[in-house]
Order: structure tokens, then C-alpha cells, then sequence
């Protein structure tokens, strides 16, 4: 059984760019959920799909935006990046939306 | 979803029995309770989740109380390894979806 992965690992941008941030879901699984976490906070719920359909979203921007592929695999994308956006980006995968989720080791975003 | 409430800090001694609480007191009927731990610099760890009944796995135990309005975290017997920061969410187990982790109990365990 594989677990879920990320990529890149690290990434630096600067103010203004856009990145894509990438995320295999563990097998079996047909939904992801993305976070934000900032230094010293739990994670932030960004959204949630379902079967490539947005199925709930926290308290971010539009330009948070996101994508789920047919095989499940999902993409975070981030635009006119901000200092702010700096922080550890996490994907979790879970099975019909709902139960206990399971975290990839996340992405560490600097924004200079 | 319920918001739920934790201790900020905790610790305990190698070997001893470390019992995390959460209080969730605007918990409904339908929301499950999970707790994860995040190890520094990792992805958060699922670790149990139940509804009303206590539940035991290989990593620890849940106690819910028979009012739903708190749960405990029991790792029997800590060891330095389960040094973490340990989150408690209620979840609904249907409609909107917007898990809210807060900033959990950061659990220390010494020697």
C-alpha cells in the first residue's frame, strides 16, 4: 500500500509568483484535503475533493485554487504569492470524503 | 464543525500512562471525535477516532464521555518517541466539511 506523497518538498518563490504544489493520494483513496500551516499553528483547512469535485473549503482567497485528476492525484495552486503564503502545505487523503485522514509530509513554501 | 479546546502543554514520564483531554462541548450527534499527533516537521499522524463508544487500537485508547462533551487520549505507556503535538477535531459525519485542528497539546515526554 503507498502512502501519500508530495512534491516538491521545498520550494522557494518570490512575491508575485504563482506555484503548483502536487499530491498523490494513498491507494484506495478518492479524496484529498489540503492545509496551511503556519509556524507554531495546527494546520489550516484549505479544501477538500471529492471524486474531482470541491466538496468544502476553509477561509482562503479564490487565488487558492485546486484540482483533482481521475486517478485521484491533486493539485494545490497558489497565485500572486504573498510573504504571508510562507508555511508547510500539507495533503491528506481519505476515503468518500469522510474518516480518518492521511497526511503526506508536506511541502515547505518560502515566499521572498 | 464542533470547535474543540485542549490543553496547550502537557508532560509526562517515560513508561507512565499520559492522558490528553479535549473538551468539545458543542459536539452533535452525528460528529465523530479523531485525534492526530504531529511529530516536528512531519505531516500529522491519524492515531483513533470514535462516537460515542470508547475505543482501543495499537497506538492508544478514547474515552468519550456518555454526554459526548469531552474525550480523553490515553497513551498507556509513553515513551520519548510520542513527544508531539497531539489535535483533537470533531468531524461531521455528513454535510459541510471544514475540519478545524486549533493549535492541539504539544505533549512532552522525559525520561
Amino acid at each position: 500500500e503507498t502512502g501519500v506523497t508530495q512534491s516538491p518538498t521545498h520550494l522557494i518563490k518570490t512575491r508575485g509568483q504563482q506555484v503548483t504544489l502536487r499530491c498523490s493520494s494513498q491507494s484506495g483513496h478518492n479524496t484529498v484535503s489540503w492545509y496551511q500551516q503556519a509556524l507554531g499553528q495546527g494546520p489550516q483547512f484549505i479544501f477538500q475533493y471529492y471524486r474531482e469535485e470541491e466538496n468544502g473549503r476553509g477561509n482562503f482567497p479564490p487565488r487558492f485554487s485546486g484540482l483533482q485528476f481521475p486517478n485521484y492525484s491533486s493539485e494545490l495552486n497558489v497565485n500572486a504569492l504573498l510573504l504571508g503564503d510562507s508555511a508547510l502545505y500539507l495533503c491528506a487523503s481519505s476515503l468518500e470524503g469522510r474518516g480518518a485522514q492521511y497526511f503526506g509530509p508536506g511541502t515547505r513554501l518560502l515566499v521572498l | 464543525d464542533a470547535k474543540t479546546t485542549q490543553p496547550t502543554s502537557m508532560d509526562c514520564a517515560e513508561g507512565r500512562a499520559a492522558n490528553l483531554p479535549c473538551n468539545h462541548s458543542t459536539i452533535s450527534g452525528n460528529e465523530y471525535v479523531y485525534w492526530y499527533r504531529q511529530i516536528h516537521s512531519q505531516g500529522p499522524q491519524y492515531i483513533i477516532h470514535g462516537l460515542k463508544n470508547n475505543e482501543t487500537n495499537e497506538m492508544a485508547s478514547l474515552i468519550i464521555t456518555e454526554d459526548r462533551k469531552s474525550s480523553t487520549l490515553i497513551l498507556p505507556h509513553a515513551t520519548l518517541r510520542d513527544t508531539a503535538v497531539y489535535y483533537c477535531i470533531a468531524d461531521l459525519s455528513g454535510g459541510s466539511y471544514i475540519p478545524t485542528f486549533g493549535r492541539g497539546t504539544s505533549l512532552i515526554v522525559h525520561p
